[in-house]
């Protein structure tokens, strides 16, 4: 597609409840990053691919959080057994090749937790 | 104390003013330096990329780099209320092989007034 893609753009869900987030990058984009961007803070890494394995998992907050991608594109994010400090907007971007690439952000998914 | 610390504002220029938005940084590991835009409840759009210490310029913008003092500048001249919207900076270290996640300021809110 023309740009990054996410969805859904809004969730709103219970405390305890899973949710999954899911990301379709730049059509021959073989890198893919997930970041959380909370009110008032910045871009939080969480976690990137290369093909469909992660070597970087480093920034997922805890082990309810996980992510897959699948045929080297689309990727998902999970969070299970939700909780209200999960609210936050988590953008997916992704890049060419190897090395250091610009990264292209999707417009993001709104997570809401009551 | 933060990787990446930024200015959050808000800032507020008239229409036509010259816009200076700054980051300092305390990792000399970060090597390639980008500029993001980022609009209310959109994602952040990439505006200038550049490695080396300098100036890059593109149109009413204007990236500089000092590394020697870990300091990097982003300048809009002849501002336009359409550049109303949050200014990320972003940074990486040199990878070669591997993608590299991006560290993040908190961003500076700019408001541009007729």
């Amino acid at each position: 597609g023309a740009g990054v893609s996410q969805s859904p753009s809004n969730k709103v869900t219970e405390k305890g409840k899973d949710v999954e987030l899911r990301c379709d990058p730049i059509s021959g984009h073989t890198a893919l990053y997930w970041y959380r961007q909370s009110l008032g803070q910045g871009l939080e890494f969480l976690i990137y691919f290369q093909g469909n394995s992660a070597p970087d998992k480093s920034g997922l907050p805890s082990d309810r959080f996980s992510a897959e991608r699948t045929g080297g594109s689309v990727s998902t994010l999970t969070i299970q057994r939700t909780q209200q400090e999960d609210s936050a907007v988590y953008l997916c971007a992704s890049s060419s090749g190897t090395g250091v690439q610009p990264q292209h952000f999707g417009d993001g998914t709104r997570l809401s937790i009551l | 104390q933060k990787e990446v610390e930024q200015d959050p504002g808000p800032l507020s220029v008239p229409e036509g003013a010259i816009v200076s938005l700054n980051c300092t940084y305390s990792n000399s590991a970060f090597q390639y330096f980008m500029w993001y835009r980022q609009y209310s409840r959109k994602g952040p759009e990439l505006l200038m990329y550049t490695y080396s210490s300098g100036n890059k310029e593109d149109g009413r913008f204007t990236a500089q780099v000092d590394k020697s003092s870990k300091y990097i500048s982003l300048f809009i001249r002849d501002s336009q209320p359409s550049d109303s919207a949050t200014y990320l900076c972003a940074m990486s270290p040199w990878r070669t092989g591997t993608a590299s996640k991006l560290t993040f300021g908190t961003g500076t809110r700019l408001q541009v007034t007729l």
